[in-house]
């Protein structure tokens, strides 16, 4: 069974600070992987993607690999309330997509 | 381009009734995938198409949950009959292939499903 974990929280942290959110894999043969915001009542939303080992940055979110580890994760610099959501990790093996239960986020003003 | 389109947006039925949701993705995506979200839960993956072909029903419960995509476009996800524990959001996404294809689903804004 190909595994997706992440802490489900939730969350929080006080605006102006760094959001750090974590996921873990099973399948050593995933290829991609993937970072979706998803609000309440709102469909899932891609935000960071990221292929090879070490750091992707874009704007205040920098994404983190490591393979060996099988650790993905995705820092959110500069917290702002409207990042306030449930972050889903997704994994991309050699045919499907799968996604970890999500970490929900707040931060406070 | 227009989104992923999704109907109905909400349903209720009793238990043991049937239910069909349809989908129909962006135009030129050739994979499609049905996923449930559960409340408090990520989206689980039922089925995944290439075109009109099954990549992937693993998850798909096939006594009670079927799905088809004919001409390789739109789909259509039944439950016959559902359960309780259906109740769920049935997200519809699609994604590119080939050369362009970056790995991102384009989700539609989901069917809302509720089992009395």
């Amino acid at each position: 069974q190909k595994e997706v974990e992440q802490n489900s929280g939730p969350l929080s942290v006080p605006e102006g600070a760094i959001a750090s959110l974590n996921c873990t894999y099973s399948d050593r043969g995933s290829q991609s992987f993937f970072w979706y915001r998803q609000y309440s009542g709102k469909s899932p939303e891609l935000i960071m993607s990221i292929y090879s080992n070490g750091d992707k940055e874009d704007g205040r979110f920098t994404a983190q690999l490591n393979k060996a580890s099988q650790y993905v994760s995705l820092l959110i610099r500069d917290s702002q309330p409207s990042d306030s959501a449930t972050y889903l990790c997704a994994v991309k093996g050699n045919n499907d997509m799968r996604f970890g239960a999500g970490t929900r986020l707040t931060v406070k003003p | 381009e227009a989104g992923v389109a999704q109907s109905p947006r909400y349903k209720i039925i009793e238990k043991r009734q049937s239910v069909a949701f349809w989908c129909n993705p962006i135009s030129g995506h050739a994979t499609l995938y049905w996923y449930q979200q559960i409340l408090g839960q990520g989206p689980k993956l039922l089925i995944q198409f290439q075109n009109n072909g099954v990549v992937d029903d693993s998850q798909l419960p096939k006594d009670r949950f079927s799905a088809e995509r004919l001409k390789g476009v739109d789909s259509t996800l039944k439950i016959q009959p559902a359960k309780l524990e259906d109740s769920a959001v049935y997200l519809c996404a699609s994604s590119r292939t080939g050369t362009s294809y970056t790995g991102e689903l384009f989700f539609g804004e989901g069917s809302r499903l509720t089992v009395l």
